[in-house]
């Protein structure tokens, strides 16, 4: 069974940073693509970045929203992804997903809020 | 980027009628490879986004034979077929054609 967890999110200030992690289980991860979704509390969807696998050289990619400040990175022993997030914003709040390529899986989510 | 652009519902739905959700993209999503690059999602109240439909008409792996995706390259439509307390939600159509992979603002279904 594919399980992925979000695991991270908090209540921030503005300017500061944070790194979400996601673990998952239940898929050979080292040859998996993954993303990260975000959805704002308005509930618009947002595709926020990607990296792929280390036969495509880890080539990540991102919303140019989050571009220069969200790096995201993984680690295939651990079977896990990450999100680096610095120099937060207020429009940076929203629930966290992470997803494998296809978009059939997704966690639970992690609740990230910006706010002074 | 691509815009997609979602329709509305006539809500509410009575119980058994059909649906039919309709997406528009901003460019082509059919690539040359003949598959469109068009997903559906629907989120229930509470709950994480589920892949209903992937290269726009193709059903992910166990869901119900009641929906079904079609179109052309810009233009697409989920239909619902007797629609049941379980479908109500919100509706999402994304493109992953190129990047940033984009997704319309959400079609709400509700139940009568």
């Amino acid at each position: 069974e594919v399980q992925l967890v979000e695991t991270g999110g908090s209540l921030v200030q503005p300017g500061k940073s944070l790194k979400l992690t996601c673990a998952t289980s239940g898929f050979t991860f080292s040859n998996a693509w993954m993303h990260w979704v975000r959805q704002s509390p308005e509930k618009q969807l947002e595709w926020v970045a990607q990296i792929k696998a280390k036969s495509n050289n880890y080539a990540t990619y991102y919303a140019e929203s989050v571009k220069g400040r969200f790096t995201i990175s993984r680690d295939d022993s651990k079977s896990s992804v990450y999100l680096q997030m610095n120099s937060l914003k207020e429009e940076d709040t929203a629930i966290y997903y992470c997803t494998p390529i296809g978009f059939a899986y997704w966690g639970q989510g992690t609740l990230v809020t910006v706010s002074s | 980027d691509i815009v997609m652009t979602q329709g509305a519902l006539p809500n509410p739905v009575p119980s058994g009628e059909s649906a039919s959700i309709t997406c528009q993209s901003s460019k082509s999503l059919l690539h040359s490879n003949g598959k469109t690059y068009l997903n559906w999602y629907l989120q229930r109240p509470g709950q994480s986004p589920q892949l209903l439909i992937y290269w726009m008409s193709t059903r992910a792996s166990g869901v119900s034979d009641r929906f079904s995706g079609s179109g052309s390259g810009t233009d697409f439509t989920l239909k619902i077929s007797s629609v049941e307390a379980e479908d109500v939600g919100v509706y999402y159509c994304q493109q992953f054609l190129e990047y940033p992979y984009t997704f319309g603002a959400g079609t709400k279904l509700e139940l009568k």
